[in-house]
């Protein structure tokens, strides 16, 4: 059954060091999204993308956060310079048409972020 | 505000237990309900879902009802086994791009 992969599935960074997070969505899936959770609270969505651009983003998603997808397969989350604050679980997801009322978003395992 | 509470947890039952686990949401308007559950080293899956007022999703013996007069989509199952241990995560429908409204997670741990 075709999947969403992530790596790495942990990684450990100091503080102020850029970070990318990288994601294999499901190959015909044209809508891929980007949600965190900080242990102990809500999964919290970080921004989505289509055709090529970001569709929507929350307030989380700032300056310090870019996505991208350089070839046909990879979807990166980069954040440019980590703050402790941005230790969490980040969740790749992909649907395969606009989702909106539907909701069958496809999951990654997650990578984990430490920022020391 | 836009939010989904669900019941805190780590609930422990026994196998074969009856399972509720409760969910409120507030919304404007009227957004699809969904119940996520992520097993032990996997990523969140679809576990079921309703699209409108007084639906019942069902799956995997879990079923949960959209109840707009009480704003909320309680999961439940009969009869509960070791294999349904994991976290259950309550959501609704966001913004315009399918992204999803979560609650915190509560995690089931059922024992033999």
């Amino acid at each position: 059954e075709p999947e969403v992969t992530q790596t790495p599935s942990h990684q450990v960074t100091q503080m102020g060091q850029e970070v990318i997070l990288r994601c294999v969505p499901i190959s015909n899936h044209l809508y891929f999204y980007w949600y965190r959770q900080i242990l102990g609270q809500k999964v919290e969505f970080l921004v989505s993308f289509y055709n090529n651009e970001i569709s929507e983003k929350s307030e989380i998603f700032d300056d310090q956060f870019s996505v991208e997808r350089p070839d046909g397969s990879n979807f990166t989350l980069k954040i440019r310079s980590t703050k402790l604050e941005d230790s969490a679980m980040y969740f790749c997801a992909s649907s395969e048409a606009r989702a909106r009322g539907t909701g069958e978003l496809f999951f990654g395992e997650g990578s984990r972020l430490t920022v020391l | 505000g836009n939010s989904v509470t669900q019941m805190e947890g780590p609930v422990t039952l026994s196998e074969e237990a009856f399972l509720t686990i409760n969910c409120t949401y507030t919304a404007t308007g009227y957004p699809s309900l969904f119940w996520y559950v992520q097993y032990p080293g996997e990523g969140l899956q679809l576990l079921l879902k309703a699209t409108k007022a007084d639906d019942k999703g069902s799956n995997k013996g879990f079923e949960a009802t959209y109840r707009k007069e009480t704003t909320s989509f309680h999961l439940e199952k009969g009869s509960v086994q070791v294999s349904d241990s994991a976290v259950y995560f309550c959501a609704r429908s966001g913004g315009s791009q399918g992204n999803l409204i979560f609650g915190k997670g509560t995690k089931l741990s059922v024992k033999p």
